[in-house]
């Protein structure tokens, strides 16, 4: 059912930016693109989300492409902290969110 | 403040019981939800309430049945435990609007059947 496809993981020295891709090339034109993460077993913890500009908060940026096929998801100085499975959604349908496998972010020193 | 709390954390059962996880959010939001994350940690959809009316009922077993006393609580119910259900349930809450509905999800419930 998911509608995205990503790495299943990836490394990142700590203090370094991370940098997660995410493909979702049948994405919809009023369809959002969220990230959330989960640190162990916790609850899935959201990020940001957007639907054609790139976004910035204070945990993230996302930068969308033009044609929204793919996104990337930025952690600007990533910390040990961060290592987490990073989802990319796509919201399909009313409050459907699929999560996929997601991104194991590992986080070294 | 817990934004989306659960109860219990852990919660360890025999075979053939029943048992409750309760939810509750202090967000404010109209929509809550079940998720449950089997041992293989995929995050899969189970049930969504809008205003206390189901609007979301995937495919599961009828021995599972949501209820919503209030927009604030959303209790899922067990009957009849398997082995199969062993499993984390995640309770979540959202507010629709036309920015999308950003999803706050609970601690999550660790449920083992023996």
């Amino acid at each position: 059912d998911a509608k995205t496809t990503q790495p299943p993981s990836m490394d990142c020295a700590e203090g370094r930016a991370a940098n997660l891709p995410c493909n979702h090339s049948t994405i919809s034109g009023n369809e959002y693109v969220y990230w959330y993460r989960q640190i162990h077993s916790q609850g899935p913890q959201y990020i940001i989300h957007g639907l054609k500009n790139n976004e910035t908060n204070e945990m993230a940026s996302l930068i969308i492409t033009e044609d929204r096929k793919s996104s990337t998801l930025i952690l600007p100085h990533a910390t040990l902290r961060d290592t987490a499975v990073y989802y990319c959604i796509v919201r399909a349908g009313f409050n459907k969110f699929y999560f996929g496998s997601g991104t194991k972010l590992n986080v070294k020193p | 403040d817990t934004a989306v709390s659960q109860t219990p954390k852990y919660l360890v059962t025999q075979m053939g019981n029943d048992k409750s996880i309760k939810c509750e959010q202090n967000l404010g939001h109209d929509t809550m939800y079940w998720y449950k994350q089997d041992s293989k940690k995929f995050l899969k959809i189970m049930f969504s309430y809008n205003n206390k009316e189901l609007i979301i009922n995937e495919t599961v077993p009828n021995r599972f049945s949501p209820k919503s006393p209030d927009k604030a609580h959303l209790n899922l119910h067990i009957n009849s435990l398997e082995l199969g259900d062993s499993a984390v349930y995640f309770c979540a809450s959202s507010q629709v609007s036309g920015q999308g509905d950003t999803q706050y999800f609970g601690p999550g419930t660790r449920l083992t059947v023996l």
